[in-house]
């Protein structure tokens, strides 16, 4: 148990549904990651809040569309998503440095979801 | 582009043999590396982060040593277990703050 959860754990979708990931963090943690793995690539990171605000967008589609509400929750919004979206996506949090993220704090990752889009 | 290299791939060894990898990072503009186990069907946990040159951290049979000059890292495990089975993954951190992970090594310890 690593203080952060996930839900749902499985998520099959078609291409023209809309569905969300959850993310929530009990570490009190002030910055969280939403990562991609794809089949026999490195994690990838898609986007990353600090203090709530986001501060990284790496060129990731608009179909992919994230949301964090407060500190402890991320949310990952999809919609019109295409097949070789399919992957494990996963959540992190860590401790921030003021201002910003700290290049020295570990991670603390979610189970994930594992996502298939028909 | 950056670029973090992870070697081997994969490894399969017999319980009781001791084993190295290799994770191989850009050497400028460095501010840390970091070290996960990723067991199968749970979450990557952190071994190290390791951020001085010529660092070496220990946790149990696992160890790790550190090169920034050249840009690479060690991983050890004397004596592997069964339980050791996992996917290791390296990450590199600049100034940034963000992670830059390697494909990983996928460790098989058989009985």
């Amino acid at each position: 148990e690593t203080g952060v959860t996930q839900t749902p754990r499985h998520l099959v979708m078609g291409m023209t549904n809309k569905k969300s990931l959850k993310c929530e963090q009990h570490l009190g943690h002030n910055a969280m990651y939403w990562y991609k793995q794809s089949a026999k690539k490195p994690l990838e990171l898609m986007f990353v809040y600090s203090l709530e605000e986001r501060v990284e967008n790496n060129s990731v589609p608009s179909r992919f569309s994230p949301e964090c509400p407060n500190s402890s929750h991320l949310f990952l919004h999809l919609h019109t998503l295409q097949p070789e979206d399919s992957a494990l996506y996963l959540c992190a949090s860590s401790q921030g440095a003021s201002g910003g993220l700290s290049s020295y704090n570990e991670q603390f990752f979610g189970p994930g979801t594992r996502l298939t889009v028909l | 582009i950056l670029n973090v290299e992870q070697s081997p791939q994969s490894l399969h060894v017999q319980e009781g043999d001791s084993t190295n990898f290799t994770c191989s990072f850009p050497s400028s503009n460095f501010y840390a590396l970091h070290w996960y186990r990723w067991e199968t069907a749970k979450s990557p946990e952190a071994l190290f982060v390791m951020t001085l040159n010529g660092d070496e951290k220990k946790k149990g049979r696992i160890s790790a040593t550190l090169n920034t000059k050249e840009g690479y890292s060690y991983l050890y495990i004397k004596g592997s277990q069964p339980e050791d089975s996992a996917t290791y993954l390296c990450a590199f951190s600049s100034n940034t703050g963000k992670l830059i992970f390697g494909q990983g090594t996928t460790l098989q310890v058989k009985p």
